[in-house]
């Protein structure tokens, strides 16, 4: 199974400021076939289900705000919010869909300071 | 527009089964997998396998195999998970996916005595 591993777990960040999260693979989730990192982030508030943020890692879904942004390649992936708003208050995880059992990230929650 | 509606929250009695619905409209039922992802209260997400809503087959976590059993209606364009031999540790939110994008609204199963 890929593991998935996020850090920080939490972090606290003032409004306006960078939020960094990161996830790293415990195998690589490229396919060479296609060169696309099968590697999705998602947003949850509570009493909701995850919203799809990112996908092939850095690839914005449709309506998501450009403050959002994937990068990262092999087994090494970032989710950065340029400048936090109070409504990305949430929990972000991160998710590979490259083999089974596909595989989440523990989850990092994200504050206001 | 593409929409996943889950059946009700239900309350089972350890070792009972359960039979969670997913009905699916807006897309054409049969071109896609639908995956089954739970998520216990406070925790984080956890996939449980996937059905090809074409042919029928499956591919079920480990973690659930013997224990789950995923089918589809394509007469009714719904998909289904039933549990057995529920246990407390059971209690979570149960989702129907498709893709990494559109998710349903969740269904809560309770296991309790």
């Amino acid at each position: 199974d890929i593991v998935m591993t996020q850090s920080p777990d939490s972090l606290a960040v003032s409004l306006g400021e960078r939020a960094t999260i990161n996830c790293k693979s415990s195998q690589s989730v490229l396919y060479s076939s296609n060169n696309k990192e099968y590697l999705a982030w998602y947003q949850q508030k509570p009493g909701q289900p995850p919203k799809l943020l990112i996908y092939w890692a850095s690839t914005r879904e449709s309506g998501v705000p450009d403050r959002f942004r994937g990068s990262g390649s092999g087994t090494d992936f970032t989710l950065t919010i340029s400048s936090l708003q109070a409504e990305d208050v949430a929990v972000y995880y991160c998710h590979q869909y490259h083999s089974t059992p596909r595989t989440f990230g523990q989850g990092t929650k994200v504050e206001i300071k | 527009q593409v929409q996943l509606v889950q059946s009700g929250a239900e309350v089972k009695k350890p070792g009972a089964s359960v039979k969670v619905s997913c009905k699916a409209s807006g897309y054409t039922f049969t071109d896609y997998y639908i995956h089954w992802v739970r998520q216990a209260p406070g925790q984080g997400l956890e996939w449980m396998g996937w059905i090809n809503c074409n042919s029928g087959g499956t591919n079920v976590a480990q973690k659930f195999q013997g224990r789950v059993a995923m089918t589809r209606d394509t007469s009714i364009n719904t998909a289904y998970m039933e549990l057995n031999r529920l246990r407390s540790d059971d209690t979570a939110v149960y989702y129907c996916v498709r893709g990494e994008t559109y998710w349903g609204q969740g269904t809560l199963v309770t296991v309790s005595s």
